[in-house]
């Protein structure tokens, strides 16, 4: 079973551009989140998606951060314009239920620097 | 404010000899608990998990504690072996949603 993908694996880019992210989740996972890991830290939640619906995305900074999930398939995940501090590790994760519990299946994340 | 504290950032450990990996919490809301393993450039991978109803979850050579009333929770390796060193998270999930403490760093020495 292939497991979650994401791409790219390494963004550079300066700051003010714009920059996105694509995941796919693992196939008949229902929900999908993006989280950020800030260096030494964990990772903390942007946005969790149910299907097509985003069910929690209160913690995204919608100024400049914005995801979709067309088709409750795949997702992307858009920062416009990229600031210095959204350097980060951005993670996609999939479940097979976003209800109870469920383990969060990771992709191997998408390493971001903004110079 | 931290809900979920993973108060050490390194543990050294010999080979064989037991890991242990300790995490607090302050939110008696929280239903379930997850250790993640992680090595350099991949993603968190799920290593063992225990309901808010249990007080102990073995699978292999990894063993989860967890003491409600102390919001602490565990996990133990037993015996320890060079490639178990990673990062480990501990988790905490509420209706869906996880927190993440901030990791520790483990080594374990040939």
């Amino acid at each position: 079973e292939a497991g979650v993908v994401q791409s790219p694996r390494y963004k550079i880019i300066e700051k003010k551009q714009p920059v996105a992210f694509w995941c796919n989740p693992i196939s008949g996972h229902n929900t999908l989140y993006w989280y950020r890991q800030n260096l030494g830290q964990g990772p903390e939640l942007l946005i969790r998606y149910e299907n097509e619906e985003a069910v929690d995305d209160s913690q995204l900074p919608k100024d400049r951060f914005s995801a979709e999930r067309l088709k409750g398939v795949d997702s992307t995940l858009k920062i416009q314009p990229a600031e210095l501090g959204d350097s980060a590790v951005y993670l996609c994760a999939s479940s097979s239920s976003g209800r109870g519990y469920n383990e969060q299946f990771f992709g191997p994340g998408t390493r971001l620097t903004v110079l | 404010d931290q809900q979920v504290k993973q108060n050490s950032p390194s543990l050294s450990v010999q080979e064989g000899r037991i890991s242990i990996l300790n995490c607090d919490y302050t939110n008696s809301m929280f239903d379930y608990f997850l250790w993640y393993k992680k090595y350099p450039a991949e993603g968190p991978t799920f290593l063992i998990s225990i309901s808010s109803i249990k007080d102990k979850n073995e699978d292999g050579r990894f063993t989860v504690f967890l003491n409600k009333s102390a919001k602490h929770l565990s996990l133990h390796i037993v015996p320890s072996q060079p490639g178990d060193s990673a990062v480990y998270f501990c988790a905490a999930g509420s209706q869906g949603n996880l927190i993440f403490g901030k990791g520790t760093k483990l080594s374990v020495k040939p």
